[in-house]
């Protein structure tokens, strides 16, 4: 059974990067499947960070990309996250998930608990 | 591309629940869509507009055509109560999510 586990500091200083971490188990950053990060601001409705496969095609949201870094490590079957000069909008729980391909519309099948992270001095 | 969703839905338990999610053309993309129920990780109940993953009751149903995508719940049971979320993919914005619909079994 595939298992998706996001870790990473739970408190980030404005300005900083936030940077997190989705260790996978029961199956490989390798295989065909896609990753991807989602999060949820406090009381509001989910939003797509960025889609990535390990042979290197990569989607960003166009708000996010030109502080978004989504990367994928093989040796570590880890996929990470990092977004620099953080602010409180960027205040949310933070999901990794796996996601299928264009052919099946990119829908994410399975997700990791999430991560509350939260932007404050 | 946005995806608007109504932000409630009230329904009597053993009623038909639908939810819409309206998009610019979502007859030519797939949509997905994510129940959410709270502390919990949202779980796909359909996807490719139409299709149920295993373990997902056969009450749930989607379908989708112009700009309109649809997820029924036929025989609404008080455990159906939950966010639900619709997604689709677009070449420029990637993977919007609709704002969500919370649907109050009652």
């Amino acid at each position: 059974q595939l298992q998706l586990q996001e870790s990473g500091p739970r408190l980030v200083r404005p300005s900083e990067t936030l940077s997190l971490t989705c260790s996978v188990s029961g199956g490989s950053v390798r295989s065909a499947f896609y990753w991807a990060w989602v999060r949820q601001p406090p009381g509001k409705g989910f939003e797509w960070i960025g889609t990535l496969h390990h042979g290197g095609d990569t989607y960003s949201n166009p708000s996010l990309k030109s502080r978004l870094l989504i990367s994928v490590d093989t040796s570590k079957n880890e996929v990470s996250l990092k977004l620099n000069s953080a602010t409180a909008a960027d205040t949310a729980l933070y999901y990794c998930a796996r996601s299928t391909d264009v052919l099946t519309g990119f829908f994410l099948d399975y997700w990791g608990q999430g991560t509350q992270v939260t932007v404050s001095s | 591309f946005d995806l608007t969703q109504s932000p409630s839905l009230f329904v009597s338990p053993g009623q038909t629940a639908t939810i819409p999610c309206s998009g610019e053309r979502l007859g030519d993309r797939y949509t997905s869509w994510y129940q959410v129920k709270p502390g919990q990780s949202p779980v796909v109940v359909i996807y490719q507009d139409s299709k149920r993953p295993s373990g997902i009751p056969e009450r749930f149903s989607g379908s989708s055509s112009g700009d309109i995508a649809s997820l029924t719940i036929y025989g609404t049971q008080a455990m159906d109560e939950a966010d639900y979320y619709c997604q689709a993919w677009d070449t420029n914005t990637g993977g919007v999510f609709g704002g969500g619909t919370k649907l109050t079994v009652l």
